[in-house]
């Protein structure tokens, strides 16, 4: 049977859709955001990041927006390609250097 | 610039062997490495934060004795798996940072740890 937990949550877009990833951070003072992008069987590769002193960053065809009032993550992927597809994690640093990472989201794209 | 690179991607041992895994930053000084463990379809869980020339700080519920971190060098870092158990069978990915980076982390390409 199923268990909670072991399946990533799935967003299935069709190629050329606009993509949106939502992630809930835990600590209100984290000051630096990433974004990851992986591949199966790969490491984590870097999208964009953002400090807390932003609510917005644009990156190529990525957008990051902020919500440090209710302590919210979003990546925004335009124009959504077949090589999108990925799992993509948040990541908050919660000083001391560490990172904590999300639960990550599973993206598929359909040709 | 800024790769890392682990050594092996890909091992297979007998339980109660132990495995040591490496990693490196090709192009640059690494003050601090990372080693995270991933299991399948969950998020990456830090292990331990390896610094240059002093012992590797442990996460709560990691134990040091089974996983050994040595970071000899400012460009190499290593985690041994020992007494390696089916149960240590996971994804294990290392990262490193630079001092002029804003706590950014550059990730290995990771290493698939089988125990048989």
């Amino acid at each position: 049977g199923e268990s909670v937990g072991l399946h990533l949550p799935t967003l299935s877009v069709q190629e050329g859709d606009n993509s949106i990833i939502n992630c809930a951070y835990s600590n209100s003072a984290s000051d630096y955001f990433i974004w990851y992008k992986q591949e199966s069987g790969k490491g984590p590769q870097f999208i964009i990041d953002i400090r807390s002193n932003m609510d917005k960053r644009q990156g190529q065809r990525v957008t990051v927006l902020l919500n440090k009032t209710v302590k919210h993550l979003s990546l925004q992927i335009a124009a959504t390609q077949p090589g999108d597809s990925a799992v993509y994690f948040c990541a908050e640093n919660t000083g001391f250097q560490k990172l904590v990472f999300g639960t990550g989201t599973r993206l598929l794209v359909s040709p | 610039g800024a790769v890392v690179s682990q050594h092996p991607s890909r091992v297979i041992c007998k339980s109660g062997t132990s495995v040591k895994i490496e990693c490196r930053s090709l192009d640059f000084q690494a003050t601090t490495m990372f080693w995270y463990r991933q299991f399948p379809k969950k998020s990456l869980m830090l292990m331990a934060t390896s610094n240059e020339g002093s012992k590797a700080t442990y996460e709560q519920g990691v134990e040091k004795d089974k996983f050994l971190i040595n970071h000899a060098s400012l460009t190499l870092s290593t985690l041994t798996v020992t007494s390696a158990h089916p149960e240590d069978s996971s994804f294990y990915i290392c990262s490193a940072m630079t001092p002029s980076s804003y706590n950014e982390q550059f990730f290995g390409p990771g290493t698939r740890l089988t125990v048989l």
